[in-house]
């Protein structure tokens, strides 16, 4: 079974500050680990995703997330926050074995963003 | 242009009377889902589909039907929908072949109330 904590459900930062949101995970596999946007009003669409390749993944719009397997974590971060950071973020993890098939999302975080 | 789309984008129903949400894909993606997304609840998978005549069970899919009679098409249909089944329901798709992890594309929502 898989599951994702996000640590959080609201955050808020002023503008130029850094951005963490925190997300932990469980999978009894290697996990495919994501990091979904929500801007008000639309669906989600894609920040990042863990591919393995490297533990340190970058993102659209200035975005990074580090994978810890010691710790199961796969933060989201940003060095300076922007007013048009302030969305709803989502971390999910599908499991390797079959890939898309199950997709476990966590319950998401808000990101406000103070002028 | 590549998309998902859902209709309707919004309604309003009463109790029982049943209802079909459309997903439509155009991006030739083998793999396709529905999340119903809650305040603090985060995203929660309802029935998802590989292939053609292929759906699974998600996390939630008491009191919902789907069908996968064509790749680009996933309707969701509720039988008697109840008020416990307000909710914003997402379509999403996703390839399945080439290397991994494949991200999911969402559809824009479909805000339902029923009464």
């Amino acid at each position: 079974a898989q599951s994702v904590t996000q640590l959080g459900s609201h955050v808020s930062v002023s503008e130029g500050a850094l951005v963490l949101l925190r997300c932990n995970y469980s999978s009894s596999v290697p996990p495919y680990l994501f990091w979904y946007v929500q801007y008000p009003n639309q669906g989600l669409q894609l920040l990042l995703k863990y591919t393995s390749a490297a533990t340190l993944v970058k993102g659209i719009n200035g975005f990074e997330a580090e994978f810890k397997k010691s710790e199961t974590s796969f933060h989201l971060t940003k060095p300076s926050a922007h007013m048009s950071d302030a969305a709803e973020y989502f971390c999910a993890v599908s499991d390797m074995n079959t890939n898309a098939g199950k997709s476990t999302f966590g319950d998401g975080t808000t990101l406000t963003v103070k002028p | 242009e590549a998309q998902v789309t859902q209709n309707p984008r919004y309604l309003i129903t009463v109790t029982g009377k049943k209802l079909t949400v459309t997903c439509s894909q155009n991006m030739n993606h083998e793999y396709m889902s529905w999340y119903r997304q809650d305040p603090g609840l985060g995203l929660r998978q309802i029935y998802y589909s590989m292939n053609v005549e292929v759906t699974d069970k998600g996390d939630v899919p008491e009191g919902y039907k789907v069908s996968r009679k064509e790749k680009r098409n996933f309707p969701l249909i509720l039988e008697s929908p109840s008020p416990n089944q307000t909710s914003l329901y997402f379509c999403a798709s996703s390839q399945i072949a080439g290397e991994p992890p494949n991200e999911q594309f969402f559809g824009p929502g479909t805000r339902l109330t029923v009464l």
